[in-house]
């Protein structure tokens, strides 16, 4: 009965690499959501996906930023030429269908960039 | 868009006072979650509202929501040191799943 499985938990990058963060859904869960948790401030939503589709990105920067929910395995979320302001948690939360209640979190994933 | 805002933005009680959060909506809510994050950790799920009026309650931790669906308050009674934590209500903005959320009330419970 694994919840949402988010890896890796901590996370290093130099300006400019690259970061991928994970998250494997709830089993039976299509819909993933994914949060920006900047030091002292709010959880900020980013971007919400089904299988294969973005449903709503409205919260994610322009550039440098995509994520992914393919058919098979977890969904991705990508930052390239990651700057200092992108150090922050990045939570993954799932839920099983539209307007289906509580949001299911995963622990999150640290991104610190030097 | 819609806005939640929280107050206080911090407390803290001596252990075994009650204390009451309070989450404000700029428009009315579809429903409003409360949810708790230790440090470090992520979030866990408390209750969820969506009837004006309704009113919850799991163990010491009661949340209500008001008849015009614009206020939420999270009320703890007796506190104890295991209820610190950083308390978040979050709202379905538009009965599409996605969950907005206010800025958090830090919950500091001292022995």
């Amino acid at each position: 009965n694994a919840g949402v499985m988010q890896n890796p938990r901590h996370l290093v990058r130099r300006r400019g690499q690259e970061a991928r963060l994970r998250c494997s859904p709830v089993k039976g869960h299509s819909h993933v959501y994914w949060y920006r948790q900047l030091p002292e401030e709010g959880l900020k939503f980013m971007v919400y996906l089904q299988k294969e589709n973005i449903i709503d990105e409205s919260g994610m920067p322009k550039e440098r930023f995509s994520a992914e929910f393919p058919k098979e395995g977890p969904s991705i979320l990508r930052i390239q030429q990651v700057v200092r302001g992108d150090s922050a948690a990045y939570f993954c939360a799932s839920s099983p269908g539209l307007a289906a209640g509580e949001l299911f979190f995963g622990e999150g994933s640290r991104l610190t960039v030097l | 868009s819609q806005e939640l805002e929280q107050s206080p933005q911090s407390l803290i009680v001596q252990e075994g006072k009650n204390l009451t959060i309070n989450c404000t909506s700029s428009k009315t809510l579809y429903g409003l979650y409360w949810y708790k994050q230790k440090y470090g950790e992520g979030l866990i799920f408390l209750m969820m509202l969506q009837k004006g009026g309704e009113e919850k309650s799991h163990e010491k931790i009661t949340a209500k929501l008001d008849e015009k669906k614009q206020q939420s308050s999270l009320h703890i009674t007796a506190s104890q040191p295991s209820h610190a934590g950083i308390y978040l209500c979050g709202a379905d903005e538009n009965q599409g799943g996605k969950l907005i959320f206010g800025q958090g009330t830090e919950l500091s419970v001292k022995p």
